[in-house]
């Protein structure tokens, strides 16, 4: 069964402390997207990345940083959480040109 | 203006009814998604189409390319199809989403 695994489904984060969200998927996908979800506003891409070392910016890519070592491992990284940044984050991969997507469980982290 | 529209945004059915989740997009794509999202987070791909109609069980999608307008259909509802229905348009190598109907489906 494919998957994509995020590390942690429920996060709680002080202002100001640096945030690691961890995305693995298990199906040689070269195209991995990390979203964020909040009410009212759907999902939004922040950034993605469509081969190791490389990444792009999505929509809303302030506040946010991402690292991908590895085919398999797309990290999101928050340099500096702030309250705005409590939210649902989503990770997902593709095969490529938009075909197959997969979703992470999603992480729903909260910043104090 | 959204370049992916939904409507309606919340619809609340009684079990049994027919129901209907409208898209409208306003950009070329290559293909859309729907999605059904259960309370908890996680995200399911329940169609990926480009042109016509595919079915699924009660699950049924159609797309109209040249209207840019496509619909979900749920036959003989029940309370288990609540969730958050998201469509999605494929553009290039990247998706973008309409903000989500919620479905409640009484008993």
């Amino acid at each position: 069964d494919v998957k994509v695994t995020q590390s942690s489904r429920y996060l709680v984060k002080r202002t100001g402390e640096k945030v690691f969200l961890e995305c693995v998927q298990d199906m040689d996908h070269e195209n991995m997207f990390w979203y964020r979800q909040d009410p009212g506003l759907g999902l939004r891409l922040i950034y993605f990345s469509y081969d190791v070392k490389m990444k792009e910016k999505g929509d809303i890519p302030e506040g946010y940083s991402v690292s991908r070592e590895k085919k398999e491992r797309f990290s999101l990284i928050l340099e500096s959480a702030s309250t705005n940044q409590t939210s649902m984050y989503l990770c997902a991969s593709s095969v490529g040109e938009g075909w197959g997507y997969t979703f992470g469980s999603g992480t729903r982290l909260t910043v104090v | 203006k959204n370049e992916v529209e939904q409507s309606p945004q919340n619809l609340t059915a009684q079990e049994g009814e027919f129901i209907t989740i409208n898209c409208s997009y306003s950009v070329g794509i290559s293909a859309l998604h729907w999605l059904q999202q259960h309370p908890g987070g996680g995200i399911v791909s329940l169609f990926m189409l480009s042109s016509g109609k595919k079915k699924h069980g009660r699950l049924i999608a159609t797309i109209n390319i040249q209207e840019k307008h496509s619909s979900l259909h749920i036959t003989a509802s029940h309370p288990r199809d609540s969730a958050v229905y998201i469509c999605a348009v494929i553009r290039g190598n990247k998706l973008v989403f309409g903000a989500g109907t919620i479905l409640r489906v009484k008993s």
